[in-house]
């Protein structure tokens, strides 16, 4: 099993802020098959990125995603408040498909 | 617009069993791999099993194997998850979502809740 570790766990910040999030693989991922998607409390996840670097549908330009192999980021260049949440990443190139633990955005 | 809609959730003793059910609609349901996910109270979001677009192939998390069963009706647009000899820390929201074969999950349901206890 692939085990995903994401740092920090919490990270107290700003809006209008840059934040990049970590997320390092056990292993090297086969295709980059990595996703990142954002909980706001009490919402079911949202696909921000797919395949380590593709904005999804409706996702703005504000987000970004970069790594390849074991270490992948997600970048916000400008923190909006409906930014403020939980994201996980989660890999698909080989079962299980295991996600990270999540980190936390608050506002400071 | 995709939709994902579970029912079957509720409270059940430890070693019960449940169906969950996942209705779909607005997609071509037959081409899309689907998944369940499931998220504790007040904890991450854990991958649960995924079944390909024809049944053909099912994985789950080593969690539950052996004691659930990920199914599909593509006549009725639906799939399921058999949950047997539940225990207390199964209880969580699990959600239905497409996608997750060599692919992202880019549709969720809204999610129901399955609580273990005596």
């Amino acid at each position: 099993e692939i085990v995903l570790t994401q740092s920090p766990g919490t990270l107290s910040l700003s809006p209008g802020e840059r934040v990049t999030l970590s997320c390092r693989a056990s292993i090297r991922l086969s295709g980059d098959h990595l996703a990142w998607y954002r909980q706001q409390p009490g919402q079911a996840p949202r696909l921000v990125i797919s395949d380590a670097s593709n904005r999804a549908n409706g996702i703005p330009d504000r987000f970004s995603g970069s790594g390849s192999g074991t270490d992948f980021s997600l970048t916000i260049s400008r923190l909006e408040p409906e930014d403020f949440a939980v994201y996980y990443c989660q890999q698909y190139g080989s079962a299980p498909y295991t996600f990270g633990q999540g980190t936390k955005l608050e506002i400071k | 617009e995709v939709h994902l809609l579970e029912s079957g959730g509720g409270l059940v003793q430890p070693g019960g069993s449940l169906r969950l059910s996942c209705a779909a609609s607005g997609f071509t349901f037959s081409n899309y791999a689907m998944t369940w996910v499931r998220q504790a109270p007040g904890k991450g979001l854990e991958w649960v099993s995924l079944i390909r677009n024809d049944g053909g192939d099912t994985f789950y998390a080593d969690s539950v194997k052996g004691r659930f069963t990920n199914s599909r009706d593509n006549s009725k647009n639906t799939l399921f998850l058999q949950l047997n000899s539940l225990r207390v820390d199964d209880t969580a929201v699990y959600y239905c979502a497409r996608g997750g074969w060599a692919s992202s999950i880019d549709s969720w349901g809204q999610g129901t809740l399955v609580i273990v206890s005596s």
